[in-house]
């Protein structure tokens, strides 16, 4: 069983400010790793797949890398709309299974 | 434009089942998988369910093995997930997701639905 986890728990940043978050994995990934934007009452949000490809319609602002077991998403410049809970997620080839970290907390400073 | 429609939900007692049901439209459902995943009041995310685009083949999260069963109507653009012998700690908003053609990422999501189960 891969198991991922996330750090900060919680992020404190300004906008205009840079935030970079981690997530490990604790076993090999290769590039099979995604992150996701949830907002309260909302669902979640696509953002990053194959460790560093950006999903439709996101900003340039978010980035994503990494590979084997530490993945990074960095936003460049923190706008309102980006404070969130932030998951980074697995896929594992076989069995097929999927893993979400415990997320991260990115709250205005 | 994708649309997912989780329906389903309610309050619900311990030890009965519930099926879940996401309607799509705006996309070739035949041709996705879809997934389920849960989230428990206050808390991250779980993936709990998978079915490949053709419903031959299901995948289960080891928490939920034995209880949950993922199944689709292709012809219908449904996919569904029965939840039998329900327990307190199933109680979470359920989504459903479509995959992003060619990878097994959660491109679009419904609104969830929320499973309360309470005696």
């Amino acid at each position: 069983e891969i198991v991922m986890t996330q750090s900060p728990a919680t992020l404190s940043v300004s906008p205009g400010d840079r935030a970079t978050l981690s997530c490990r994995a604790s076993h090999t990934l290769v590039t099979n790793l995604a992150w996701y934007q949830q907002k309260p009452g909302q669902a979640p949000r696509l953002l990053i797949y194959g460790a560093s490809t950006r999903a439709a319609d996101i900003p340039a602002r978010f980035s994503g890398s990494g590979s084997g077991t530490e993945f990074t998403l960095t936003i460049s410049s923190l706008q309102p709309e980006d404070f969130a809970v932030y998951y980074c997620q697995q896929y594992n080839n076989w069995p097929p299974t999927w893993t979400f970290g415990p997320g991260t907390k990115v709250e205005i400073k | 434009q994708v649309r997912l429609v989780e329906s389903g939900g309610g309050v619900v007692r311990p030890g009965t089942s519930v099926r879940l049901s996401c309607a799509t439209s705006g996309f070739t459902f035949r041709a996705y998988g879809m997934h389920w995943v849960r989230q428990a009041p206050g808390k991250g995310l779980e993936w709990v369910a998978s079915i490949e685009s053709h419903g031959n083949d299901q995948y289960y999260a080891d928490s939920v093995k034995g209880r949950f069963t993922a199944s689709r109507d292709n012809a219908k653009s449904i996919v569904y997930l029965q939840i039998n012998s329900l327990r307190e700690d199933d109680t979470a908003i359920y989504y459903c997701a479509k995959e992003r053609g060619g990878s097994y990422y959660f491109e679009s999501w419904g609104q969830g639905i929320l499973v309360t189960v309470s005696s």
